[in-house]
């Protein structure tokens, strides 16, 4: 069964500094998704990263993903207060006898503080 | 482009009764997801839909809830009877083809408390 542990689950941190989210998989995949949730509010698409070594940013957040050590970081850079939410990792698995899964990691969430 | 629709918002209801949320995908979206999300935890797969046929149901606890999607464009997630722990956040999601091919855009959801 898939496993995808994040960490930290939650994080403080004030404006202006840097900070990466980890998240562990335990199963072989090559497809890796981020997702931005706010309180009361649905989940919000960030990356999609398709293959080992793949790196994707948008404004101070940047994701990357190593299908080798089966993980993928989530690095903030100069947080603002607007980033202020709980972040997913989920991971795409494909199995021949039940067909294809998104599994999520427990979310972390993250308060930037002034 | 219209998003994915979910109804009701919030749903307060007594243990043992029955309740159901609907779903109305992006168009043309052929798969459809419903996942459960409990309070402080990531979502939950319940049941995947391609078209009008179940992908995957694993995780469905299916002596109380059910799903279809007859026409495999809307879907209706039913769950009878409540228990108090099903008090949780009902996600939809729909993507083209498969999470293979495309990410899955999620609606609001449904809050469900059961008291």
């Amino acid at each position: 069964e898939l496993k995808v542990e994040q960490n930290p689950l939650f994080l403080s941190m004030q404006e202006g500094k840097n900070y990466t989210i980890y998240c562990n998989y335990s199963t072989t995949s090559d497809r890796l998704y981020w997702y931005r949730q706010d309180p009361g509010k649905s989940l919000e698409s960030l990356f999609v990263l398709l293959s080992n070594g793949a790196v994707k940013q948008e404004g101070r957040l940047m994701a990357s993903l190593d299908t080798k050590a089966r993980l993928s970081t989530l690095h903030i850079t100069a947080a603002v207060h607007d980033l202020s939410a709980t972040y997913f990792c989920a991971v795409f698995l494909f199995e021949e006898t039940s067909g294809s899964r998104l599994t999520f990691g427990e979310g972390t969430q993250l308060t930037v503080n002034p | 482009e219209a998003g994915v629709a979910q109804s009701p918002r919030y749903k307060i209801i007594e243990k043992r009764q029955s309740v159901a949320f609907w779903c109305n995908p992006i168009s043309g979206h052929a798969t459809l997801y419903w996942y459960q999300q409990i309070l402080g935890q990531g979502p939950k797969l319940l049941i995947q839909f391609q078209n009008n046929g179940v992908v995957d149901d694993s995780q469905l606890p299916k002596d109380r809830f059910s799903a279809e999607r007859l026409k495999g464009v809307d879907s209706t997630l039913k769950i009878q009877p409540a228990k108090l722990e099903d008090s949780a956040v009902y996600l939809c999601a729909s993507s083209l083809i498969g999470p293979r091919d495309t990410e899955a855009f999620f609606g609001q959801g449904t809050r469900l408390t059961v008291v």
